[in-house]
């Protein structure tokens, strides 16, 4: 079972709709949780940090985090052209103590 | 301000070829990483150093070393690499602990001839 999965995609929505990306991860552990946006080409982007069980908001982007199901979230309001990309899902986990990516999803958002 | 710089950008070298690769920070952060990422692939990473000392090597090849000369800067010298080793390099930093957030920096696209 790798550390981190995410659905990879790739994720098609229209413009103004809601973009949904999902990540779930082995280690129960695991304390600090982290959505990067990447553009081809480009370097990871911090989206949100997320550390408690619930929401968080910051913007049209909201991080969800479900310790108990080992599940973490997110959500994109409102989506747009600009936001096709890869998110990125990464966790520090609790034993290896270091930052486990997922391998990615690839949004796509159409006109 | 959040912002990690990498230089060169772009950098080709051949297998005989001695190179660094420089990442510099101004954010008072104490750890700092290498990072490689191949196309289509998550970052993996290849160092961490916390508070100037090296901490995490993971089973890199020695043709990459890596050297903090002060807290703000970190070098990869790259020396003898072969085509594989082609990727993008990122560096990023963190205020301390591993378990904070990753800040990078735009990364040095490297291609071995």
């Amino acid at each position: 079972q790798k550390e981190v999965e995410q659905n990879s995609g790739p994720l098609s929505v229209p413009e103004g709709a809601i973009a949904s990306l999902n990540c779930t991860y082995s280690d129960r552990g695991s304390q600090s949780f982290f959505w990067y946006r990447q553009y081809s080409g480009k370097s990871p982007e911090l989206i949100m940090s997320i550390y408690s069980n619930g929401d968080k908001e910051d913007g049209r982007f909201t991080a969800q985090l479900n310790k108990a199901s080992q599940y973490v979230s997110l959500l994109i309001r409102d989506s747009q052209p600009s936001d096709s990309a890869t998110y990125l899902c990464a966790v520090v986990s609790g034993s290896a103590r270091q930052l486990t990516f997922g391998s990615g999803t690839q949004l796509t958002v159409l006109p | 301000d959040t912002e990690v710089t990498q230089t060169p950008k772009h950098l080709v070298m051949g297998m005989t070829n001695k190179k660094s690769l420089k990442c510099e920070q101004h954010m008072g952060h104490r750890a700092m990483y290498w990072y490689k990422q191949k196309a289509k692939k998550p970052p993996e990473l290849m160092f961490v150093y916390s508070y100037e000392k090296l901490s995490i090597n993971e089973s890199v090849p020695s043709r990459f070393s890596p050297e903090c000369p002060n807290s703000s800067l970190l070098n990869l010298h790259l020396h003898a690499l072969q085509p594989e080793d082609s990727a993008l390099y990122l560096c990023a930093s963190s205020q301390g602990a591993i378990a904070d957030t990753q800040y990078f920096g735009p990364g040095t696209r490297l291609t071995v001839l």
